[in-house]
């Protein structure tokens, strides 16, 4: 089976920098993604790590290392805007080939204060 | 409208009863997937498809029956519902290699069913 770890929450300051850890416990994954969701909205991408390393996209950035089976998302110069839950998840493969069965941490809540 | 589109918005329905949720996407997205989402679980896959006429059980598919005869269309269908099927659906949309950008999922607005 699959799994993804996160902490259930986490607090921050407006400017802050924070780092939400992903943990997994899978294999033959193609790459990790983040996803944000507002409450009471969709969940939208974020970042996608399909090698190990560093991904910055703006004031996000996303790491992956597969041999220590860890990613996490680095958010920069938070915004009030920011609070938000955000869920990592892997792409497996399906049966039919190609990756594109997607499975979800629990997710993150985070929280930031003035 | 381009996109993807659940209908309806908000459900409730009773104990036993049949209850079909529609998704809708405009892209021609080969794969598409449909979660349930409850506080403390965060998403979870219930049937996924890799093309018309191709669907597969995700975690947890009991009690959920799902078809997609075209590609833009896949229903989600509650046989008889239970209370513990009360959930916030969001149904997803993603292209295979070749078609665009992979990596994204695109979600719904979803639907919030309550089984009373």
């Amino acid at each position: 089976g699959q799994s993804l770890e996160q902490p259930s929450e986490v607090t921050a300051v407006e400017g802050a920098i924070v780092q939400i850890n992903c943990t997994y416990q899978t294999s033959g994954f193609y790459g990790l993604s983040w996803y944000q969701q507002h409450d009471g909205g969709a969940p939208t991408f974020l970042s996608y790590n399909a090698l190990d390393g560093l991904e910055e996209t703006g004031r996000f950035s996303s790491f992956l290392s597969r041999s220590d089976s860890y990613g996490y998302l680095l958010l920069q110069e938070l915004q009030m805007k920011d609070s938000a839950s955000y869920f990592c998840a892997v792409s497996l493969p399906l049966f039919s080939g190609g990756y594109n069965k997607l499975i979800f941490g629990a997710g993150t809540r985070l929280a930031v204060h003035p | 409208d381009a996109g993807i589109t659940q209908s309806p918005r908000y459900k409730i329905t009773e104990t036993g009863r049949q209850v079909t949720l529609m998704c809708h996407q405009t892209w021609s997205h080969s794969y598409m997937f449909w979660y349930r989402q409850d506080l403390g679980h965060g998403l979870r896959l219930i049937y996924y498809s890799a093309a018309a006429d191709i669907t597969d059980k995700g975690e947890v598919p009991d009690g959920y029956v799902v078809s997609r005869s075209k590609t833009e269309n896949f229903p989600l269908t509650l046989e008889s519902a239970t209370r513990s099927q009360t959930s916030v659906y969001f149904c997803a949309s993603r292209a295979k290699p070749g078609q665009g950008t992979v990596a994204e999922a695109f979600f719904g607005q979803g639907t919030r069913l309550t089984v009373v």
